[in-house]
């Protein structure tokens, strides 16, 4: 049964720190990983998604990179503004999308 | 492209009576249809998949009698909770895609049930 984790469950910086958020899953066998970010009381917006053959993907100041055979995957966040506040989770498909609790992130100005 | 709207995006019942929340895909046709749940500071569970057409996939613990889901359309699934109770609050999110590979999700649906 595939398990995902994120750690840590909470995260506060200053603004301009970078961002280094982790997650974890159990079961290597997946097509594909995707980081999403959550607003409070609102849905998913997707960041990034990773395919299984890919390492890492960019955009803008975020970086995901992807360890398969670890079980890994880091979401790096550069130059962090009090606009990127939010939950950020991580979801893995390997037949069905299986999410993290998320990491919640607080950038104090 | 690829918006996902739910309808509505707050909503409070009694207990006992049922409720309807709408997932629509606006600019493209989802075959495939997904409706998660998901509690304060947990992570999104899938409780089932819809495929236009056919009947829904629950997934092992949800009930098919209180959650009925119906995906009548390529645009349209619609989830009900019927006799609703208090511990059915939660927060809904559909997700739509024309496979399972890539969704594109909803912003959600806050169902209360006093």
């Amino acid at each position: 049964k595939q398990e995902v984790t994120q750690i840590p469950a909470a995260l506060s910086v200053p603004e301009g720190e970078n961002l280094v958020l982790n997650c974890s899953f159990t079961d290597s066998a997946i097509y594909n990983l995707q980081w999403f970010r959550q607003d409070p009381g609102k849905g998913l917006t997707s960041l990034l998604l990773i395919q299984s053959s890919q390492r890492e993907q960019t955009s803008g100041r975020l970086n995901a990179s992807l360890d398969k055979s670890s079980g890994r995957s880091t979401l790096y966040i550069a130059a962090s503004q009090p606009g990127d506040s939010a939950t950020y989770l991580c979801a893995v498909f390997g037949g069905k999308l299986q999410f993290g609790a998320g990491t919640q992130v607080v950038v104090t100005p | 492209g690829a918006v996902v709207s739910q309808h509505p995006s707050r909503v409070i019942c009694k207990s006992g009576t049922s409720v309807k929340i709408e997932c629509r895909s606006l600019d493209f046709q989802a075959t495939t249809m997904f409706w998660y749940r998901q509690f304060p500071k947990q992570s999104l569970m899938l409780m089932a998949t819809s495929n236009e057409g056919s009947k829904a996939t629950y997934e092992q613990g949800v009930e098919k009698d209180k959650f009925l889901i119906n995906h009548a359309s390529l645009t349209l699934s619609t989830l009900t909770v019927t006799s609703a109770h208090p511990e059915d609050s939660s927060f809904y999110i559909c997700s739509a895609g024309t496979d399972a590979y890539e969704q594109y999700f909803g912003p959600g649906t806050r169902l209360t049930v006093t």
